[in-house]
């Protein structure tokens, strides 16, 4: 069946250094794919998504192409802030169901 | 904007006893609810699925009659876990996805269970 797999937590930076936090997807068909955040004590909040292969969704300078060919969807950002630190999820959503199958989660430790 | 809450945050409760979990949305109004399950360091995995004016849908292995779902209005569901054991335990999660829009989940901040 559909999973997504993220690379092991947690991960801790400096501030300004770069991120990367590894998916890899397996799926029939061509699902959507997304990152969410969880912040501590709060619900999962959208973070960006793609569609379609080769679209790139970014928001809050973070970024993620999806990739068909390598079935990946990393999670990119140039510059991470101590306010960047929480818990990221990588999701996929197969056909038009509207349900997502999420990664383990990947925490993310950002240090002064 | 679309903000949902649950209630209780989180819940202790004695085996055998029932407990049932709120799911709100605050701003909106949601035609789909989904209902998660957390274990630690572990994914959510989807457990159900309510659409307005149907009965929810169940993921293969979950237990309809124990984890009793009702889509009680656009702005409620609730979840409850019917003679709880200790293998239950667990962080619940809700979503809900607007009746407008293109179809984002919105996701409650979970309640954690806690059977003794």
């Amino acid at each position: 069946g559909d999973s997504v797999t993220q690379m092991e937590g947690p991960v801790t930076l400096s501030e300004e250094a770069f991120l990367t936090i590894n998916c890899t997807y397996t799926a029939t068909g061509y699902p959507s794919l997304f990152w969410y955040v969880q912040y501590p004590g709060e619900g999962l909040q959208l973070l960006l998504k793609a569609t379609k292969a080769d679209d790139k969704g970014s928001n809050k300078g973070f970024e993620a192409t999806y990739r068909k060919e390598t079935t990946s969807f990393h999670l990119e950002k140039g510059s991470v802030q101590v306010s960047d630190s929480a818990v990221y999820f990588c999701a996929l959503s197969p056909g038009n169901t509207g349900k997502l199958i999420f990664g383990q989660g990947t925490t993310l430790q950002v240090k002064p | 904007g679309a903000v949902v809450s649950q209630h209780p945050s989180w819940v202790i409760c004695k085996s055998g006893t029932s407990v049932k979990i709120e799911c709100r949305s605050l701003d909106f109004q949601a035609t789909t609810m989904f209902w998660y399950r957390q274990f630690p360091k572990q994914s959510l995995m989807l457990m159900a699925t309510s659409n307005e004016g149907s009965k929810a849908t169940y993921e293969q292995g979950v237990e309809k009659d124990k984890f009793l779902i009702n889509h009680a209005s656009l702005t409620l569901s609730t979840l409850t876990v019917t003679s709880a054991h200790p293998e239950d335990s667990s962080f619940y999660i809700c979503s809900l996805v607007p009746g407008t829009g293109d179809n984002e989940q919105f996701f409650g901040p979970g309640t954690r269970l806690t059977v003794l």
